[in-house]
């Protein structure tokens, strides 16, 4: 079975904290993406990567950034927490094109 | 970019009942239509998918409806059991593919099975 492991499930930090979101795949797969996931606004699309040192912007990119530095990992990165950015976020891998995502837990991070 | 939108957010139905889900997507080029089911406390999983040149595909008591040309797809769930309730998301993919340019969800459908 695919895994998907996230680093932690419950993360609180201080406002303006570096915060480190890892996510690790199990299966080789070309593609990981984080999402974000609040009440009422569904999953929505932080930054995404093709392939190692590969990265695009989704459509929140703002106050975030991402590192993939080897197939199996990638990496949300938090610059300066603020409370705005409290919430669940979700990583999903895919092996190509018009195929499942396999999503890890999530990681609920509440900033104060 | 691609804009999919669910309805209903939250759906009640008693036990044995069918349920019905649907969404909209606004890009005509999209091709690859997801739903995934969350249960309290995990990830999204993948339960049924369509695509573009199929029309309808069912699996057990889970199906799902393509219309192309309105631009909309449906998940119906019949006989509904306890463990259908979850959340559920449809989705959509713009041109370059669902799997690397990332599946655009719709805000989620939270339904509840009625005993």
């Amino acid at each position: 079975d695919v895994k998907v492991t996230q680093s932690s499930r419950y993360l609180v930090k201080r406002t303006g904290e570096k915060v480190f979101l890892e996510c690790v795949q199990d299966m080789d797969h070309e593609n990981m993406f984080w999402y974000r996931q609040d009440p009422g606004l569904g999953l929505r699309l932080i930054y995404f990567s093709y392939d190692v040192k590969m990265k695009e912007k989704g459509d929140i990119p703002e106050g975030y950034s991402v590192s993939r530095e080897k197939k199996e990992r990638f990496s949300l990165i938090l610059e300066s927490a603020s409370t705005n950015q409290t919430s669940m976020y979700l990583c999903a891998s895919t092996t190509g094109f018009f195929t499942e995502a396999f999503f890890g837990q999530g990681t609920r991070l509440t900033v104060v | 970019g691609e804009n999919v939108e669910q309805h209903p957010s939250t759906l009640s139905v008693q036990e044995g009942d069918s349920a019905v889900i649907k969404c909209t997507y606004s890009d005509s080029v999209s091709n690859y239509f997801p739903w995934y089911k969350q249960e309290l406390g995990k990830g999204p999983q993948l339960i049924i998918d369509i695509r573009s040149n199929v029309g309808e595909k069912k699996d057990q008591r889970i199906a799902v409806t393509l219309n192309k040309t309105a631009k909309h797809f449906s998940l119906h769930i019949t006989e509904t059991q306890p463990e259908d309730s979850a959340v559920y998301f449809c989705a959509a993919t713009s041109l370059g593919g669902g799997g690397a340019d990332g599946l655009t969800f719709g805000k989620g459908t939270h339904l509840i099975i009625q005993p």
